[in-house]
């Protein structure tokens, strides 16, 4: 599982209230992702890092802010969640994998509710 | 523009007979392409990669520039093989993914 866990897994919240969801490394990788997954769209990217500090849009970025203070954590925050923000949400990183080809390692997501 | 598209949103079949998961790209460049998987409330697993020219779990794919296709095949469904495969494009020199919109594939006893 490249060392990479979620919290919370599952969330309830209401709309309009702000909520901050963590990724958590062990293995220092520098590259991660936040992704949302949704029936009839599979995966798509909202944030990712390069490193500490270095963060920058994907393609659904609207309503969402990302920090990473440290290598091992990545923060995705609703500033204020809606409805449309209902989904499940994976944590990626990237590493060389034996034979030295960068690849993509999710995390076990996060099941987020916004009534 | 840069796409992944994954015409069948669903794919029954029946426990030994083959299996073909379709995924068409549109990119201007060397792509390389990906298969993931999703077993029930689990996880994205990197399933195959063309540049590995591997087989995993009796599942293989090849890369076909030409009609800008990457198709899943398995020649014996198992029961286990019930999921929801994603097949992803990164551009050449890029770390970013770009996912299509997933086949669920039911194989039945």
């Amino acid at each position: 599982d490249a060392g990479i866990t979620q919290s919370p897994r599952h969330k309830v919240t209401e709309t309009g209230t702000p909520v901050t969801l963590r990724c958590h490394q062990t293995e220092n990788h520098r590259y991660m992702y936040w992704y949302r997954q949704d029936p009839g769209h599979g995966l798509r990217l909202i944030h990712y890092s390069y490193g500490v500090k270095d963060t920058d849009k994907g393609e659904v970025s609207d309503g969402y802010s990302v920090s990473r203070s440290k290598t091992e954590d990545f923060l995705l925050t609703l500033e204020s969640a809606t409805s449309s923000q209902t989904s499940v949400y994976f944590c990626a990183i990237s590493a060389k994998t034996l034979d030295l080809q960068e690849t993509q390692y999710f995390g076990p997501g996060t099941r987020l509710l916004v009534l | 523009a840069q796409r992944v598209t994954q015409p069948e949103k669903l794919l029954s079949v029946f426990k030994g007979a083959p299996v073909e998961l379709k995924c068409n790209y549109s990119y201007s460049g060397s792509p390389e392409l990906f298969w993931y998987v999703q077993y029930s409330r689990q996880r994205l697993q990197l399933l195959l990669r063309h540049i590995s020219r591997e087989s995993i779990k009796g599942f293989t794919a090849d890369l076909n520039k030409g009609e800008t296709s990457f198709h899943l095949k398995k020649p014996f469904a198992q029961e286990e093989d019930s999921a929801m495969y994603y097949c992803a494009l990164s551009g050449s020199g890029s770390d970013k993914l770009i996912f299509g919109t997933g086949t669920r594939l039911q194989v039945f006893p």
